[in-house]
């Protein structure tokens, strides 16, 4: 089974923190994304990774930045914490080609800002 | 982008087949379209994927029409288990190539489905 795994499922910080998201999947997977989670506001994605180093931004990337120096993981990085942060974080990944859309998800990490 | 709509919830009784419809009018030639099943506390998981007439498989069956603007996720029999949120995405992964959805896989807003006893 494909695993995805992140790093921590709940977080508490405080404002102007700088926070660190790690996710980590084993299938060998060229894809990674990180999206958060918001009610009513469903999934909406911060950044996307199709490859070591190369990093895409998403629909709403502004207040985070991503590193991704190895294949297998992919980290979300929030410089300084706002509480409009507040979320459900999920990472995913998948095959460059294929099966295209088939994400596999991580359980989420879920960040409290103070 | 191709931008989904889909209802914001729907209810049901066990045994009885729940049809979930998703607008995409927006779609792009080379987007799939895949739907997601989600628990409380669990990330997404993948129910079925299509990109045109009609796929099957053992928990689902998808409907596309020949436009592609929309697209009909159908549960049989759906039991209390099958309460969850389930996404409609729209999208396709490939080799970067300018003007492409390439990587930019847009979720709905989901659609809540309360299953009755």
């Amino acid at each position: 089974d494909v695993k995805v795994t992140q790093s921590s499922r709940y977080l508490v910080k405080r404002t102007g923190e700088k926070v660190f998201l790690e996710c980590v999947q084993d299938m060998d997977h060229e894809n990674m994304f990180w999206y958060r989670q918001d009610p009513g506001l469903g999934l909406r994605l911060i950044y996307f990774s199709y490859d070591v180093k190369m990093k895409e931004k998403g629909d709403i990337p502004e207040g985070y930045s991503v590193s991704r120096e190895k294949k297998e993981r992919f980290s979300l990085i929030l410089e300084s914490a706002s509480t409009n942060q507040t979320s459900m974080y999920l990472c995913a990944s998948s095959f460059l080609t294929g099966r295209t859309g088939e994400l596999f998800f991580g359980e989420g990490s879920r960040l409290t800002v103070l | 982008l191709a931008k989904t709509t889909q209802p914001i919830s729907m209810d049901s009784y066990e045994g009885q087949e729940v049809n979930i419809t998703c607008s995409h009018n927006n779609i792009a030639t080379n987007d799939y379209i895949t739907w997601y099943q989600q628990f409380p506390s669990q990330g997404p998981r993948f129910i079925i994927q299509g990109y045109k007439t009609k796929v099957t498989n053992e928990v689902a069956s998808l409907f596309i029409p020949a436009d592609r603007k929309s697209s009909t996720l159908s549960l049989p029999r759906v039991s209390l288990s099958d309460t969850a949120v389930y996404y409609c995405l729209v999208g396709g992964i490939g080799m970067p190539a300018g003007g492409t959805s390439y990587g930019k896989l847009t979720f709905g807003q989901g659609t809540i489905l309360t299953v009755h006893p």
